[in-house]
């Protein structure tokens, strides 16, 4: 079992929908990355998080420390949206280095 | 906009060559990451590096070297390149708790 999970794995919605990814890890972390990887490969950060919410243009993104569990929101979602969301785990104490989960493949049709 | 670059972007090379990927920062990050993405799979930390002359191995074993001679560069080597390190391999940095930046990736195929 990974220690970051993804759900779902593939998403297809209409244009306009309101968009939820789900992430759930398994390890203590300091702090919990959402990533966006377009098909070029190049990855984005888009939130770094370690408690409540945060909210950049139509993305929103929470977390629930005890619950282990993160949330990945787009509203008014748009074709350009169509990306793989990555969430990734920066674990407590030593390395700084990440731990992915698989991503999600998003794709938004006008 | 992050100021990180990787080189080559793509690369086609066979077996049994030596390939160093490249990758620069100009922010003066102190700390600086390889990822190795298999098609469809997660990333995976393969390198990292605290500063110049520190480098440490990952969660995923790999072949390949790097070294960190300047803050701002951070190649990784295969010294012989094998189908088996055909992969998208992404660099990436930071500093203090900050998130990190990423680079482009350099696909890699070996045939």
């Amino acid at each position: 079992k990974n220690e970051v999970e993804q759900s779902p794995q593939n998403l297809t919605a209409q244009e306009g929908e309101f968009i939820t990814i789900n992430c759930s890890y398994s390890v203590g972390i300091s702090a919990l990355h959402w990533l966006q990887q377009h098909p070029g490969g190049g990855i984005v950060s888009l939130f770094m998080l370690s408690s409540g919410k945060k909210k950049h243009g139509r993305l929103i993104a929470t977390i629930n420390i005890q619950e282990k569990h993160s949330s990945l929101h787009i509203t008014a979602s748009h074709p350009r949206d169509s990306a793989v969301y990555i969430c990734a785990a920066l674990k407590g104490g030593g390395a700084d280095g990440l731990t992915f989960g698989k991503g999600t493949h998003l794709i938004i049709q006008p | 906009e992050a100021d990180i670059y990787q080189t080559p972007r793509y690369l086609v090379i066979g077996t049994g060559k030596k390939i160093t990927l490249e990758c620069s920062q100009t922010m003066g990050h102190d700390k600086m990451y390889w990822y190795q993405q298999d098609p469809g799979m997660e990333l995976h930390l393969i390198h990292y590096s605290y500063g110049v002359n520190s480098t440490e191995k990952g969660d995923l074993s790999s072949e390949s070297t790097v070294s960190r001679i300047r803050t701002e560069h951070f190649p990784l080597t295969l010294e012989s390149a094998r189908p088996s390190h055909t992969s998208q391999y992404l660099c990436a940095s930071n500093s203090g708790g900050q998130p990190q930046h990423f680079g482009d990736g350099t696909r890699l195929s070996i045939l």
